[in-house]
């Protein structure tokens, strides 16, 4: 199995803030790697696919970069509805796999 | 847009089979768009991949959970359904269902997750 290992597993961050999740790979993925949102008692929300293309109604402060085995999510200006816990997952080869998470606190 | 929603039994003793079923709206699951999938997340825990379906009826597992797992598709009702055979403790999770994309291999819809408890 592919190990997706994220970090930092928690960041303190306040409005405005440029916050950046890394999520490196246990083997080579190409691209394929996806970013999720998570708020409490609801399902993930996916942000951004094969690595860097944007979701529709994502808004655009939020970004990601990488290739290979390692990959960023950048928040460019942190609001006060991205305070969640956010994943990475890697499409690349079964199972599927996703990262233990990342937490952005206030 | 398409919409999913999970149902089945919220309880489900030990050593029994778990039946949880995915109901599609605003979509086919004819649809050669999408896998149909399976994923669940223990309280506190993170997310792990159960399984998928695919139109064709081609199916992908977990192998961690092959030999307890079955997903089918219901074209006749727009649903899809995961069974997860001898269930223990571990297997208590909120279960989502969900599409994932077959061009960006995102999983772009979800639905609302239902909790299960293994317990006697």
């Amino acid at each position: 199995d592919i190990q997706m290992t994220q970090s930092p597993s928690s960041v303190s961050a306040s409005v405005g803030d440029r916050v950046t999740i890394t999520c490196r790979a246990s083997q080579g993925i190409s691209s394929w790697l996806a970013w999720y949102q998570q708020k409490p008692g609801k399902a993930p929300k996916l942000l951004i696919y094969t690595a860097s293309s944007l979701q529709s109604g994502v808004p655009s402060r939020f970004s990601g970069s990488g290739s290979g085995t390692h990959f960023t999510l950048t928040v460019s200006s942190l609001q006060p509805e991205d305070f969640a816990t956010y994943y990475c997952q890697q499409a690349n080869s079964f199972p599927l796999t996703f990262g233990g998470g990342t937490k952005v606190e206030i | 847009q398409v919409q999913l929603q999970e149902s089945g039994p919220g309880l489900v003793k030990p050593s029994q089979t778990l039946s949880l079923t995915c109901t599609v709206s605003g979509g086919s699951v004819s649809s050669g768009r999408y896998y149909w999938s399976w994923i669940r997340q223990p309280a506190g825990k993170g997310l792990e991949w159960i399984g998928r379906i695919y139109t064709s009826g081609s199916t992908n597992y977990n192998p961690s959970l092959k030999s307890r797992v079955t997903i089918s598709v219901d074209t006749s009702k727009n649903q899809f359904s995961l069974k997860l055979s001898s269930v223990t403790a571990a297997d208590t999770a909120v279960y989502y269902c969900a599409t994932q994309d077959y061009a960006n291999s995102g999983f772009d819809y979800w639905g609302q997750g239902t909790l299960v408890t293994v317990s006697s």
